[in-house]
């Protein structure tokens, strides 16, 4: 199993330009996360998605918007970049269940200039 | 909302010592405390977790403790070793169907040879 896969790992965008990050897990898992990490801040919740047909926000939503595409899928879009969103978006997946464990992905590193 | 504070933000150790990092939170409601490792170049790996019906809980040579009443937990690693060099992360959830995660800002941990 490959577990939580995203692509693409590096990515530079200009201000203004618009881009998708993909996210795919293996493990059947119900319930998928986009994170970003900044230095010195932790992990902050994007949007979340319970399970399949549902998505929400979370702490730091504003100029995103994500799509669950089905069980396995979940993508972050970035519609019109900004400097502010120069970051590492992390992707995660769980059963779904009470404290589940989230499994992350590898990461993309994403600079807008 | 949850809010997790973390210490040290960073912490060097010789390669045999002890090793203590702290968290506490704010919401009295959370009862579930995992802890992540993220080593360079990678996503967040979970190591050891508690529930809030539990006081400590050990594996090997990592240790976590919960205090309630104090609404604080801590990681500790016994004996250790140069591969224990990377990023920890604490974090807080409620017990919610998505297991939503509030992360701590993250602990830099050198250990020596």
């Amino acid at each position: 199993n490959a577990g939580v896969t995203q692509t693409p790992k590096f990515q530079v965008l200009k201000t203004g330009q618009s881009m998708t990050l993909q996210c795919a897990q293996d493990m059947n898992h119900n319930s998928m996360y986009w994170y970003r990490q900044d230095p010195g801040m932790g992990l902050r919740l994007i949007y979340y998605s319970a399970s399949e047909g549902t998505t929400d926000k979370g702490e730091v939503p504003n100029g995103y918007n994500v799509s669950r595409l089905n069980k396995r899928e979940f993508s972050l879009r970035l519609e019109s970049a900004a400097p502010s969103q120069t970051s590492v978006y992390f992707c995660a997946s769980s059963g779904g269940g009470v404290a589940d464990t989230q499994y992350f992905g590898p990461g993309t590193r994403l600079t807008v200039l | 909302g949850e809010n997790v504070e973390q210490h040290p933000s960073t912490l060097s150790v010789q390669e045999g010592d002890s090793a203590v990092i702290k968290c506490t939170y704010s919401d009295s409601a959370s009862n579930y405390f995992p802890w992540y490792k993220q080593e360079l170049g990678k996503g967040p790996q979970l190591i050891i977790d508690i529930r809030s019906n539990v006081g400590e809980k050990k594996d090997q040579r990592i240790a976590v403790t919960l205090n309630k009443t104090a609404k604080h937990f801590s990681l500790h690693i016994t004996e250790t070793q140069p591969e224990d060099s990377a990023v920890y992360f604490c974090a807080a959830s409620k017990g919610t169907s998505y297991g939503k995660l509030t992360f701590g800002q993250g602990t830099i941990l050198t250990v020596h040879p």
